[in-house]
């Protein structure tokens, strides 16, 4: 177990519809990853949080956004669902900003979206 | 886009036996690092090598780098049915963490 927690751990949407997922990060860790993974795929990182300010930018749409909590939890916002979204969305935290993008990231177990 | 690439994307050993699994990679990087998945669930870190090192253990594991053919490779000795899972390869470079495909791994006991 990493410490770093999910929810929920499984949603059902329709296209269009807007979903907020979220991650309560390690104990200590002040920056946070999301990533998207599709079936069969890797994780591709969406972006980075540090101290409540994004800090990276994968290649996803303005349509996915984040917010970063001064207790460093997170939220993934996506709004006007496509059925492509349909993946399982993780989260990891790391203990700093500057170290973030170069030591480990602990995952959380992840939020499985269907969007039908 | 994904930078790592494992091979095979999937392979079946007895228990007791080794697997190693390879990635390959496309640029320049920090570190690599080699994590583990179960059914579709989170994912769980195992090792990180930093580029300026050729070789790490950790208890069964045993990670390789080579720098100057941008590949890795991660031995599991003594396997056990625990292990079946998908492995991962991730680089680091002047991005966040870049992941492969994977290699799924079943452990038959």
């Amino acid at each position: 177990e990493t410490g770093v927690t999910q929810s929920p751990t499984h949603l059902i949407k329709t296209r269009g519809q807007q979903v907020t997922l979220r991650c309560s990060s390690q104990s200590g860790h002040n920056t946070v990853s999301w990533y998207q993974q599709a079936l069969g795929q890797g994780p591709q990182f969406i972006f980075q949080y540090y101290r409540e300010e994004e800090n990276g930018r994968g290649n996803f749409p303005p349509r996915f956004s984040g917010l970063q909590f001064p207790n460093y939890s997170s939220e993934l916002n996506v709004n006007a669902l496509e059925l492509d979204d349909s993946a399982l969305y993780l989260c990891a935290s790391s203990p700093s900003g500057t170290s973030g993008f170069r030591g480990t990231q602990y995952f959380g177990p992840g939020t499985r979206l269907l969007v039908l | 886009s994904q930078q790592g690439e494992e091979d095979p994307q999937a392979l079946s050993i007895q228990e007791g036996e080794n697997a190693t699994m390879n990635c390959s990679y496309k640029t320049s990087i920090n570190n690599l690092q080699w994590y583990r998945q179960n059914s579709g669930r989170g994912l769980v870190h195992l090792i990180l090598i930093r580029s300026n090192e050729r070789e790490k253990h950790s208890g069964r594991l045993r990670v390789t780098l080579d720098t100057s053919k941008k590949s890795s490779s991660l031995l599991i000795t003594a396997s056990r049915a625990a292990d079946t899972a998908s492995y991962f390869c991730a680089t680091l470079g002047n991005t966040p963490l870049v992941f492969g495909k994977g290699t799924r791994l079943s452990v038959i006991a």
